[in-house]
């Protein structure tokens, strides 16, 4: 079963617009992570965010961590055509990943 | 480091067959997993192995499915036999066993196809 539902599905931005992703998940975690998958190719990580952690940054990513609400948003700055993909959450439980549905980020030029 | 390496990337075959896919995980990773995607879904777990020691096969379809890691390195996924709905992209993914919780390295995949 799928532990994450990712919101919105579908996105379509210009370049050079920020996109924001939200996760939402039902159980205690241990670590939530993101996860970038291109068209025709196996998943990219690009973040993990351990439950005593709040937000962390890499480069144009920033990703929120709400255990509380069991909600996560992956915000991407300045976007590129580049970055368009399908973007995962997957919650963590010792290793164990389950993965939402996704959101499809389209980034036009 | 080379990637997570499978084979083959496209499968074609009629239900009630059987297939193979392969999988070379990055070296020195420990874990191994066997995911299947279905078309519009994130990635379902179907295999977890440590070394060449199943961790968690929960969610495999043990009538059909199959699966082993011989000497804790390749990995094998077998249908058999196959069925419409396991028309999908069967992903492998490693991962190390260092100290704290680490990512998970994906192949391109195997995508199959039921007729």
């Amino acid at each position: 079963s799928q532990q994450g539902e990712e919101d919105p599905q579908a996105l379509s931005i210009q370049e050079g617009e920020n996109a924001t992703m939200n996760c939402s998940y039902k159980t205690s975690i241990n670590n939530l992570q993101w996860y970038r998958q291109n068209s025709g190719r196996g998943l990219v990580h690009l973040i993990l965010i351990r439950s005593n952690e709040r937000e962390k940054h890499s480069g144009r990513l920033r990703v929120t961590l709400d255990t509380s609400k069991k909600s996560s948003s992956l915000l991407i700055t300045a976007s590129r055509a580049a970055d368009t993909a399908s973007y995962f959450c997957a919650t963590s439980d010792y290793g164990k990943l389950t993965f939402g549905q996704g959101t499809i980020l389209t980034v036009h030029p | 480091e080379a990637g997570v390496a499978q084979s083959p990337r496209y499968k074609i075959i009629e239900k009630r067959q059987s297939v193979a896919f392969w999988c070379n995980p990055i070296s020195g990773h420990a874990t191994l997993y066997w995911y299947q995607q279905i078309l519009g879904q994130g990635p379902k777990l179907l295999i977890q192995f440590q070394n060449n020691g199943v961790v968690d096969d929960s969610q495999l379809p043990k009538d059909r499915f199959s699966a082993e890691r011989l000497k804790g390195v390749d990995s094998t996924l077998k249908i058999q036999p196959a069925k419409l709905e396991d028309s999908a992209v069967y992903l492998c993914a490693s991962s190390s066993l260092r100290g704290g919780p680490q990512p998970q390295h994906f192949g391109d995949g195997t995508r199959l196809s039921i007729l």
